[in-house]
């Protein structure tokens, strides 16, 4: 989970795996957004899973939403070494506003 | 597409001293925020604007304060930056407030006090 006051969970993989990255969330929300952050630069929006939907895919991203759980997930299959980046989860807990979870940062070896 | 320009990129600042952060957008979005994030930190909004001229506090808004003068342009400033802080700002802007809009962030201003 990278959720509350946690540090910064760090995740270390070989080029070629998959990798699934977990996101909780405390109340309810109609959105997770997952960002991806890399060194030195600001977050950039990867996918979007309205709480409708249950499972959003985009190339080898895939990222799934389990309301009943509140619960969210990012998988990456076949890591490449341009993935290494800090990966953040939001969610519009007050339905206007984003709240961010802690990051996992990734590094994937060659 | 659009690009968010934050200036300075780095700030060395004394304790107490007054410091003020600048981000500019051109994506013409109503909506901007500043977020604060600490080393091995989320993210923790501080302020964000709805339009031109509007300011509302977020989670982290003591020891802040902002402006929205153009639909453009938001500052932030640091009223009395505390001993020994460091951490990286971050400005972002979005089309509409509300959870399904994307935000677009800036590189952020990294601000360290001796």
């Amino acid at each position: 989970s990278q959720w509350g006051e946690e540090n910064l969970q760090a995740l270390s993989i070989q080029e070629g795996e998959d990798v699934t990255m977990n996101c909780s969330y405390k109340t309810y929300t109609t959105v997770v957004h997952w960002y991806r952050q890399d060194s030195g630069r600001g977050p950039a929006l990867i996918i979007l899973i309205r709480s409708n939907e249950r499972e959003k895919r985009s190339g080898r991203l895939r990222a799934t939403l389990d309301t009943s759980s509140q619960s969210s997930s990012l998988s990456i299959t076949a890591a490449q070494c341009e993935d290494t980046a800090v990966y953040f989860c939001a969610t519009d807990l007050m339905g206007y506003k984003l709240t961010f979870g802690t990051g996992t940062s990734l590094l994937v070896d060659p | 597409g659009g690009i968010i320009t934050q200036t300075p990129k780095f700030l060395i600042g004394q304790e107490g001293q007054k410091l003020t952060l600048k981000c500019q957008q051109n994506f013409n979005h109503d909506t901007m925020y500043w977020y604060r994030q600490d080393s091995g930190k989320g993210l923790r909004l501080i302020y964000y604007s709805i339009t031109e001229n509007d300011l509302q506090k977020g989670d982290l808004s003591e020891g802040y304060d902002a402006s929205r003068e153009k639909k453009s342009s938001f500052s932030l400033t640091v009223t009395s930056a505390q001993k020994n802080e460091m951490a990286v700002f971050l400005c972002a802007s979005s089309p509409r407030l509300g959870g399904y809009a994307e935000q677009f962030f800036g590189p952020g201003t990294r601000l360290t006090v001796l």
